[in-house]
């Protein structure tokens, strides 16, 4: 079964500067998909970005990034210029190959609580 | 806005008792997710159906049962309710056969076992 872990339970960044949240993952899989989501304190869920694994390039979305290291099994989320807004708990999440039965369903880790320091 | 609803947004009930939680998925998903959260902890996958049909299974206990309707719309019902019980329950819904298509997440209903 995959796991996803990240082992940082809670992250802090002064306000405009860049944090970075680590997530790794077990699998045997070669082709698979990588998220992180974003979840406020309205307790909403939102995706923030993702990554397909066959795809070198990194992901990219406005001030949030990933750098994707497939041989490390690494999936960190990079978010440039902090703002107040992005005070969360984030998650990685997987996603195996979707053409296996059942394997639609997204694999999260436990989460990271970013606070932001004004 | 998701597109995903799910009610009641909170319930309150007592142990031993049995609830029903509903989702409606977005338009055009035929797939339903339901997770469970408890406080502070990620997100544990407990089921989820296709297009009526049971798909995959997660750690679900055998007091949660679910289905999915005709219509797509999903139940969750939850009885012999333990204190233990009490999480946040979110339905996601997604198009199966994109499978770079993420889950969208409704709100969640609050369960609070007393």
């Amino acid at each position: 079964a995959q796991t996803v872990t990240q082992s940082q339970p809670e992250m802090s960044v002064q306000e405009a500067e860049t944090v970075t949240l680590s997530c790794t993952y077990d699998t045997s899989e070669s082709d698979y998909y990588l998220f992180w989501y974003k979840q406020p304190p309205s307790r909403q869920m939102i995706l923030v970005i993702r990554q397909e694994a066959y795809k070198q390039q990194n992901a990219t979305e406005n001030r949030f990034s990933v750098n994707f290291q497939k041989a490390a099994k690494s999936f960190s989320l990079k978010i440039s210029d902090s703002q107040l807004g992005d005070a969360a708990m984030y998650f990685c999440a997987y996603r195996g190959r979707i053409s296996n039965f059942g394997n639609e369903k997204l694999t999260f880790g436990t989460g990271t609580r970013l606070t932001i320091i004004p | 806005d998701s597109g995903v609803t799910q009610t009641p947004k909170h319930l309150i009930t007592a142990t031993g008792q049995r609830v029903t939680l509903r989702c409606s998925p977005r338009s055009g998903d035929l797939s339903v997710y339901w997770y469970q959260q408890s406080l502070d902890q990620g997100l544990q996958f407990l089921i989820q159906y296709y297009n009526g049909e049971e798909r995959a299974k997660g750690n679900i206990l055998e007091r949660f049962s679910a289905q999915q309707f005709p219509d797509l719309h999903s139940e969750l019902n939850l009885s012999s309710l333990e204190l233990g019980d009490s999480a946040l329950y979110f339905c996601a819904s997604s198009v199966v056969r994109d499978w770079s298509s993420p889950l969208h997440f409704g709100n969640g209903t609050r369960l609070t076992v007393t």
